[in-house]
């Protein structure tokens, strides 16, 4: 079973404020796939990283995937209160048409 | 453009009695479809997934099923409610292709057995 584990759970920070949230396994995944989802409705999708080492960039949302696809982080640069949320990260394993999320981390900015 | 639908939003229902909710896809042919449970704003845990018309794939053996009557429309049933079904409920769509298809939710709906 692959198992995605991110972090923090929670995060709590002032506008302006920079973060970063954490999206590990032990697993090698083909790719991984990060949402924002808001409360009552439904995960959407941000990005897709399919490449070791590749760096996607994303408004102030920076994506990076691990050099050996175990891991993923996201950084965002001078949050904004339209960024809370709940970050999810996605991987999906060679061949797969599943997806395992992670347990996600849950932002908020406080104006 | 594709749309997905999913009703109801929100359901109360007592323990031991059906369930039925419902997903419809437009817009597209051939999706992959899935159901998500999704634990108290967590992460979401697959359900089932279809790859077609009455092709349907069980990720955790529970108290509920799933069936594919048409291309674009997704069931989730139960014949008997637990109290641990509560939850939020979510279907997704992906088109049918390797690779890296991302996934379109709907809006779930917020289960609860009392």
């Amino acid at each position: 079973t692959q198992l995605l584990e991110q972090s923090p759970q929670f995060l709590s920070i002032q506008e302006g404020e920079n973060l970063t949230v954490y999206c590990n396994s032990s697993s090698v995944f083909s790719s991984l796939q990060w949402y924002r989802q808001e409360p009552g409705e439904g995960p959407v999708l941000l990005v897709t990283v399919v490449t070791g080492g590749e760096v996607k960039k994303l408004k102030r949302l920076t994506f990076q995937f691990g050099d050996a696809r175990k891991d993923s982080s996201l950084h965002i640069t001078a949050a904004q209160p339209g960024d809370t949320g709940l970050y999810l990260c996605a991987g999906r394993g060679a061949g797969s048409y599943q997806l395992t999320f992670g347990k996600g981390t849950k932002l908020s900015v406080i104006p | 453009s594709q749309t997905i639908h999913q009703w109801p939003a929100t359901l109360v229902q007592p323990v031991g009695s059906p369930l039925s909710l419902e997903c419809t896809v437009e817009g597209t042919s051939n999706p992959n479809l899935y159901w998500y449970r999704q634990a108290a704003g967590r992460g979401l845990q697959l359900l089932f997934y279809s790859v077609g018309i009455g092709q349907i794939s069980s990720e955790v053996p529970q108290n509920l099923s799933a069936s594919r009557p048409q291309d674009r429309q997704f069931i989730l049933s139960s014949k008997k409610l637990l109290l641990s079904d509560s939850g939020f409920y979510l279907c997704a769509w992906s088109v049918r292709e390797t690779g890296n298809p991302p996934l379109h939710f709907g809006n779930g709906t917020r289960l609860t057995v009392t």
